[in-house]
């Protein structure tokens, strides 16, 4: 496989659940990143891991937590979400610095996530 | 974070009309970079830009920086059906270089 894959494509839970989105990237990258796509808003940076190490959190709540046990793969722990939770997490890969900078993110197709 | 707006929100053209989305900042970036995202598909880059003043022509896609590296437009001649979808700037920090985005313009070209 090529490219960032994201896994499921779709997510549905209660308040209750524990799920996991699971992020993988064949790409050689050492930056891997969780994104929040909500409607009419920009898109959220929640997570940066720079060579498996979280090197930003932007104040993401506690019921969302990360994990990132190699440079190759990136989980998103959720439990006890809120409706307002719902959107499309989105999951990148890069290049640190110079290589962001020239040649961006490439990201996974996204988990569609429901809280109901 | 790095505040960058884009406008307009929302574009809708006939096929074979022109069309210029914009994206602006107070804050000055490395470089620029123009993303597309399609209905159930995450961004995927387009082109980037590092030089003030920089044009980069990517078939019927124009893409400029301004002069002062805060703000940059996309200009596509002869919209296509095919380039419906949402177009996202994203700015490169001058010092880390990690990535702000813009909110987005969707654009709807109807046959």
């Amino acid at each position: 496989e090529t490219g960032v894959t994201q896994t499921p494509r779709h997510l549905v839970m209660g308040m209750t659940n524990k799920k996991s989105l699971k992020c993988e990237q064949h790409l050689g990258h050492n930056a891997m990143y969780w994104y929040k796509q909500s409607a009419k808003k920009p898109l959220e940076l929640m997570f940066v891991y720079n060579f498996k190490e979280q090197t930003e959190n932007n104040s993401v709540p506690s019921r969302f937590s990360p994990e990132c046990p190699n440079s190759s793969h990136l989980f998103l722990h959720l439990h006890t979400l809120q409706p307002e939770d719902s959107a499309l997490y989105l999951c990148a890969s890069s290049q640190e610095n110079q290589g962001a900078r020239h040649y961006g993110y490439t990201f996974g197709s996204g988990t569609r996530l429901t809280v109901v | 974070t790095q505040l960058l707006e884009q406008s307009p929100q929302f574009l809708s053209i006939q096929e074979g009309e022109n069309l210029t989305v914009y994206c602006n900042s107070s804050s000055v970036f490395s470089s620029l970079q123009w993303y597309r995202q399609e209905p159930g598909e995450g961004p995927v880059l387009l082109v980037t830009v590092v030089t003030g003043g920089e044009v980069k022509k990517l078939k019927r896609l124009t893409f400029q920086f301004g002069d002062a590296r805060k703000d940059s437009s996309l200009h596509i001649t002869a919209a296509q059906p095919g380039d419906t979808g949402l177009y996202l700037c994203a700015g490169a920090g001058r010092y880390d270089y990690k990535l702000s985005f813009g909110a987005g313009t969707t654009v709807t070209v109807r046959a």
